[in-house]
């Protein structure tokens, strides 16, 4: 069964990196992999995708290995804001396309 | 213009009534999703619409019935709910598809929810 693996929960300090992870063990070849932020009682929003390698933008990075069986979102120096549960997005083969997000990991940044 | 609107926030229904959530962008977006998220759970695809055309049920039961008016509009209307339907229901819309499905390389603009309770 085609599925995706974040760990359930996170805890940081402000002015700490955190990377996050996801397990997707049967990606579509050629689509790429999404991450997204939720906070309560908000719909997600768009964090940064990527295809292969690496991928940066203003407010994070992104790492795809070789096999992109996985990928790692990794958050420069957090702060009491990024608190929120952050999910991968990924579209998977299991008999046919399924576009599923990832269980997702609530992240805590403490003070 | 990056928002999507969804009406109500909140919504309580019995298992009897027929309701509707609603759904509008302004991006000029041709996909529009449907999605259900359970407490503490990741949103669950329900259906995808690409140029107003349903594109894409992932087996949601009959008593849930999207429809696309038009290009801004989307609307999910609900029928005989049960209480496990209670949950938090997330539209989206993006750019339209690539490649025959729904890509995960669309950026995808969600609206707040509305939250669903069914008695």
């Amino acid at each position: 069964l085609a599925k995706t693996t974040q760990p359930i929960s996170m805890d940081s300090y402000e002015g700490q990196e955190v990377n996050i992870t996801c397990s997707h063990n049967n990606i579509a070849t050629n689509d790429y992999i999404t991450w997204y932020q939720q906070f309560p009682s908000q719909g997600p929003r768009f964090i940064i995708q990527g295809y292969k390698t690496k991928v940066t933008n203003e407010v994070a990075s992104l790492f795809i290995p070789a096999d992109r069986k996985s990928s790692t979102l990794s958050l420069p120096r957090v702060s009491l804001s990024d608190t929120a549960v952050y999910y991968c997005l990924v579209v998977l083969w299991d008999s046919s396309y399924k576009l599923i997000f990832g269980s997702g990991t609530r992240l805590l940044v403490r003070p | 213009d990056t928002e999507v609107t969804q009406t109500p926030k909140h919504l309580v229904m019995g298992m009897t009534n027929k309701k509707s959530l609603k759904c509008e962008q302004h991006m000029g977006h041709r996909a529009m999703y449907w999605y259900k998220q359970k407490a503490k759970k990741p949103p669950e695809l329900m259906f995808v619409y690409s140029y107003e055309k349903l594109s894409i049920n992932e087996s949601v039961p009959s008593r849930f019935s999207p429809e696309c008016p038009n290009s801004s509009l989307l609307n999910l209307h609900l029928h005989a709910l049960q209480p496990e339907d209670s949950a938090l229901y997330l539209c989206a819309s993006s750019q339209e598809p690539s490649e025959g499905y729904f890509s995960a390389k669309n950026i995808q603009y969600f609206g707040a929810g509305t939250r669903l309770s069914v008695l």
